[in-house]
């Protein structure tokens, strides 16, 4: 199993704040994936990155893959409350077809 | 709405029971999985199913088992249940079940063993 460490594990932040998480390997993925996830719901894909040095951009959400494609990380410029929530990763190798997630970035944006 | 749909939302039984979770893919996608989701352990990748065979395996305890059914919708059933096995339970599909491509994910089935 190819493990993706998350970090923070918990993140409290004022509205209008910016930040960023990471999510980081010793494995090398084929793709990387970031979803959100809502209490009472299940995670909801955000992006999809497969090219090492890839930056994507999502309204004020960028995220990067690592050059190496074993790391990634995940900003958010200018934060609000509806950012809150679990940000998850998930690497997959083109060895097998389960995604490994990461166990997450719990987020609280405050007004 | 992911489409995906779960049932049911809410399970509580006692140890040593036997419960089965049902889920139907989003309409067009072959590929389903099942996840376990606990504070400590994260989200946890039990099994995937790809029209109506297993395709990859997971960390799933011999007493749990899934199947994917002709109409592609699947059941995961767990028996001689323990505690530990209180957590979520989320199923997921995709369109052909190749890695890189998005899962869309249920809202999930709570289990709480008593």
């Amino acid at each position: 199993t190819q493990l993706l460490e998350q970090s923070p594990q918990f993140l409290s932040i004022q509205e209008g704040e910016n930040l960023t998480v990471y999510c980081n390997s010793s494995s090398v993925f084929s793709s990387l994936q970031w979803y959100r996830q809502e209490p009472g719901e299940g995670p909801v894909l955000l992006v999809t990155v497969v090219t090492g040095g890839e930056v994507k951009k999502l309204k004020r959400l960028t995220f990067q893959f690592g050059d190496a494609r074993k790391d990634s990380s995940l900003h958010i410029t200018a934060a609000q409350p509806g950012d809150t929530g679990l940000y998850l990763c998930a690497g997959g190798s083109n060895s097998g077809y389960a995604l490994n997630f990461g166990k997450g970035t719990s987020l609280l944006v405050t007004p | 709405d992911s489409g995906v749909t779960q049932t049911p939302k809410h399970l509580i039984t006692a140890t040593g029971q036997r419960v089965t979770l049902r889920c139907s893919p989003r309409s067009g996608d072959l590929s389903v999985y099942w996840y376990q989701q606990s504070l400590d352990q994260g989200l946890q990748f039990l099994i995937q199913y790809y029209n109506g065979e297993e395709r990859a395996k997971g960390n799933i305890l011999e007493r749990f088992s899934a199947q994917q059914f002709p109409d592609l919708h699947s059941e995961l059933n767990l028996s001689s249940l323990e505690l530990g096995d209180s957590a979520l339970y989320f199923c997921a599909s995709s369109s052909t079940g190749l890695p890189y491509q998005p899962q869309h994910f249920g809202d999930g089935t709570r289990l709480s063993i008593l």
